[in-house]
Parts: C-alpha cells; sequence; structure tokens
C-alpha cells in the first residue's frame, strides 16, 4: 500500500476560482509529479520535481503551478480554473534510489469538475 | 516518436477465463516497462517492472513478458476474477536516470463478467 495521499478527492468549484490540490507522501521519495487523465486516456504528465525547489513543467501544457518547498509535499495551484481544467488529477511519486526499485507510487486523485 | 500503442482498446471475459493484453512501443532508448492496474476513479498501482534483460515477471495471477528486440510485451492474466476489471497500462520508461522520463499507452478497458 502507497503512502501517497491526495486531497481534495473531489472537487466541483465555479469558474475564475483559485484552488490548490494537495500532494503528500511520507515515503521520503525525491521525485514526484502530476498528472493530468481524461475518461478512457492515457495520462499526461503537467508537472514534476526531482528535488526540493526543483520543478519542471511536463510534457502537456498546463496553467497550473507547483511547488516543492518540503520532499513530501507538492501542491499544485490553479490561479483561475476554467471548463477546460475539468479533469482527473493524479499524483505520484518514486524513489530515485535504483535499490530501492522504480516503481512510481499513484495517490487517488482528484477529480475536479469546473462549472 | 516515442509511443506506447495497447490492444486491445477494451475487452469483455468472462470470470474465470484466462486473457492476454499486448503492449507495443517505440521508445528508445529503453530502460524498463512497467504494467498497472487502475481501478475506476483510482490512481494506478503498479503490477509489474521489467528491465531490458528481464523476458517474464509474475505477481499472482499476472505474468508480463518482455521481448526487446521486438519492442513488445504481454500481460497474461489467469482465472480472471471480478475484481480483475479495471484500465490495464503500460509505461515505458527511457532512462533509468534522474533524466528518464515515462511514456504512458492508453490502457486496456478489461470487463470480466460472473
Amino acid at each position: 500500500e502507497a503512502d501517497i495521499y491526495q486531497t481534495p478527492r473531489y472537487l466541483v468549484i465555479g469558474t475564475g476560482k483559485k484552488i490548490t490540490l494537495e500532494c503528500s507522501q511520507t515515503m521520503g521519495h525525491d521525485k514526484m509529479y502530476w498528472y493530468q487523465q481524461d475518461p478512457g486516456m492515457e495520462l499526461h504528465l503537467i508537472h514534476y520535481s526531482y528535488g526540493v525547489n526543483s520543478t519542471e513543467k511536463g510534457d502537456l501544457s498546463s496553467e497550473s503551478t507547483v511547488s516543492r518547498i518540503r520532499t513530501e509535499h507538492f501542491p499544485l495551484t490553479l490561479e483561475s480554473a476554467r471548463p477546460s481544467h475539468t479533469s482527473q488529477y493524479l499524483c505520484a511519486s518514486e524513489s530515485s534510489d535504483l535499490n530501492r526499485g522504480e516503481t512510481q507510487y499513484f495517490g487517488p486523485g482528484t477529480r475536479l469538475l469546473v462549472l | 516518436k516515442n509511443q506506447v500503442e495497447q490492444s486491445p482498446q477494451s475487452l469483455i471475459i468472462l470470470e474465470g477465463k484466462n486473457c492476454t493484453l499486448q503492449c507495443n512501443y517505440t521508445v528508445s532508448p529503453f530502460s524498463n516497462l512497467r504494467w498497472y492496474k487502475q481501478d475506476t476513479g483510482r490512481g494506478p498501482v503498479s503490477l509489474t517492472i521489467m528491465t531490458f534483460s528481464e523476458n517474464t515477471k509474475s505477481n499472482g495471477r499476472y505474468t508480463a513478458t518482455l521481448d526487446a528486440d521486438t519492442k513488445q510485451s504481454s500481460l497474461h492474466i489467469t482465472a480472471s476474477q471480478l475484481s480483475d476489471s479495471a484500465s490495464y497500462i503500460c509505461v515505458v520508461s527511457d532512462r533509468g536516470s534522474t533524466l528518464g522520463r515515462l511514456y504512458f499507452g492508453r490502457g486496456t478497458q478489461l470487463t470480466v463478467w460472473p
């Protein structure tokens, strides 16, 4: 069982609102990721971090921002939500220690609906 | 272009039957290949991970195979159960270092009927 958590699990919000999706892991992993997944589609990487104060944009253009002030937390923020942001957001973490394997552990996801 | 293609897109089988899911990839250089199971509304859970030198790996009723020469992998599920109903995602990593990135397939949606 992976020790990676996301809150909220579900969020319905109006257009223009600022939202922050929380992600935390207690496994001491250096690498953390945010993915966006629409129903029946593949995961798209939107942000990643290889450690504290390290953040990079992923393959899918996103209007969201992330921060990595602490190893355990990797929050994602949308300054002004739009209906096009409606999707499922998945957070993942991975150890950079090859001896611990390279499996990515995923959180349960946040389903976001922007009205 | 690095891609991961999965087939079939969806599959329906009866409980107790076996099935095989396919994954073809063009990712290069190759580091490892992973199979994940994703239940509806949940995050993916790792089933197996195989490196270049591994041909097969099992996890209970799940057995993954890898042919790095033809760039093909399969996931075989034995004696299917209702709880096997999920999306199965093939993921390929292009490097083992911190520069590595993952390429995701769209998944095969498996439905097991009683």
